[in-house]
């Protein structure tokens, strides 16, 4: 099976630019989330979508960050305007209906930097 | 204070060792938890998830108490490929089912 996927593994942009961010999640997932990591910090939840709605984005920073995920299957998080705080490293993770499990499964992660 | 903490180490483990490590939370609302493994520049790996009975998964054991509000994270006959960072995580009642928060995370070094 299939594990989350995530693309670019890695991305260099100067601040001000836009930046997308892809996820896949493990076929058949309903749950997906994107979490971030801030070098020093721990991972950070940023959202969390069950099919194509959101069901909670209170991680989110600013309006700066938008996901979506239409049609329920992969999501994408766009960052517009990139600012210097915005390096980190994204990940994207996916778990199955959570009345049977709340295991998340998290993909390799997007290395965003900003320069 | 942090909500999920956890002693950064290192633990340098001799091989064939055993290892243990807690991860304290402050939020007694919390009612699920998880152990991670992170190995450098990877994403997170579920390891176990820990239950309030306790649990064990071969040469790892995950205990819960509530009532000092901490998990702890055993490892038997550690092997060289168990050197990483262990991450801590908890889901709260309050929150989300799926919000995970997460510790910063305890390295492991098993050393030959």
């Amino acid at each position: 099976e299939a594990g989350v996927t995530q693309f670019p593994s890695h991305s260099v942009i100067e601040k001000g630019q836009t930046v997308t961010l892809r996820c896949d999640p493990i076929s058949g997932h309903d749950n997906l989330y994107w979490y971030r990591r801030v070098m020093g910090k721990e991972i950070k939840f940023l959202l969390h979508f069950v099919k194509e709605s959101k069901q909670d984005e209170s991680g989110m920073p600013n309006n700066r960050f938008l996901a979506e995920r239409t049609g329920g299957t992969y999501s994408t998080l766009k960052v517009q305007p990139a600012e210097l705080e915005d390096s980190g490293v994204y990940f994207c993770a996916s778990s199955q209906d959570h009345r049977g499990s709340y295991e998340q499964y998290f993909g390799p992660g997007t290395r965003l930097t900003v320069t | 204070r942090k909500e999920v903490e956890q002693d950064p180490g290192p633990f340098n483990v001799p091989e064939g060792a055993t290892v243990a490590f807690n991860c304290t939370y402050s939020n007694s609302a919390s009612q699920s938890f998880f152990w991670y493994r992170q190995d450098c520049r990877k994403e997170p790996k579920l390891l176990m998830s820990v239950y309030s009975s306790g649990n064990e998964d071969g040469r790892f054991t995950a205990q819960l108490n509530r009532a000092s509000q901490y998990i702890s994270l055993l490892i038997r006959d550690s092997k060289l490929s168990d050197s990483a960072t262990y991450l801590c995580a908890l889901i709260r009642s309050t929150d989300s089912w799926g919000k995970l928060q997460f510790g910063a995370g305890t390295q492991v070094v098993v050393t030959p």
